[in-house]
């Protein structure tokens, strides 16, 4: 267990729905990334926010945004899903910006149909 | 931007067998970290590696900062090594990750 917690686990909607995925840190995290897996594919890069405020922004569509709350969590909205969406969405957290060690939650499987 | 390479992309191994993952980048990286995706999905930290060398258990692996690369020995290969090996780093601001190594273990 890394201690970093991702709901829903799974996921299933329709094209054209929308919906938010959300992530709880490791205890003492500061930092919180996202990533998105299509099949069989490698991890894209989505976006990294630090102690609420944006840090980095990676290959994030506009129809996906993201926020860290005060309490440090964080979630990501898709949507107009299509069927491409369909991935694996990963949250990791560290606890520094850069450097230090990542760690990633089990994802949470979005299927479109 | 940044080019990571992982060699090799698939590899099949007997039980028992070792192996060396190869890690390349085209650029310096920091915070270098090997993880391994089990096949359902779950992305588990193995090594935090910035430079030098590591062990735990059956795997290892070996950073050289200067040269750009990082390998990951992994020795007596078990099934439950099956999945897909990532290296990934800092790279200005993004953690970036490379395509991956394809394991499978047969036993």
């Amino acid at each position: 267990d890394s201690g970093v917690t991702q709901t829903p686990k799974h996921l299933i909607t329709a094209t054209g729905q929308r919906v938010t995925l959300r992530c709880s840190p490791r205890s003492g995290d500061l930092s919180v990334y996202w990533y998105q897996q299509s099949l069989d594919q490698g991890l894209q890069f989505l976006i990294q926010y630090y102690n609420g405020e944006e840090r980095a922004k990676g290959n994030i569509l506009e129809r996906f945004s993201a926020q860290q709350f005060p309490d440090l969590h964080s979630e990501l909205n898709l949507s107009s899903l299509e069927l491409g969406d369909s991935a694996l969405y990963f949250c990791a957290s560290s606890v520094v910006a850069t450097g230090n060690t990542i760690y990633f939650g089990e994802g949470s499987w979005l299927t479109v149909v | 931007g940044i080019q990571v390479e992982q060699s090799p992309p698939d590899l099949i191994l007997q039980e028992g067998a070792n192996s060396t993952l190869r890690c390349n980048f085209s650029d310096s990286v920091n915070n270098l970290q090997w993880f391994h995706q089990n096949p359902w999905g779950q992305l588990i930290n193995l090594f935090y590696i910035p430079s030098g060398t590591k062990q735990n258990g059956r795997l290892s692996a070996t950073t050289v900062a200067t040269e750009r690369y990082s390998l990951l020995y992994i020795s007596s290969s078990q099934t439950t090594d099956s999945g897909v090996y990532f290296c990934a780093g800092h790279y200005g601001q993004n953690f970036v990750f490379g395509p991956g190594t394809r394991l499978s273990v047969l036993p």
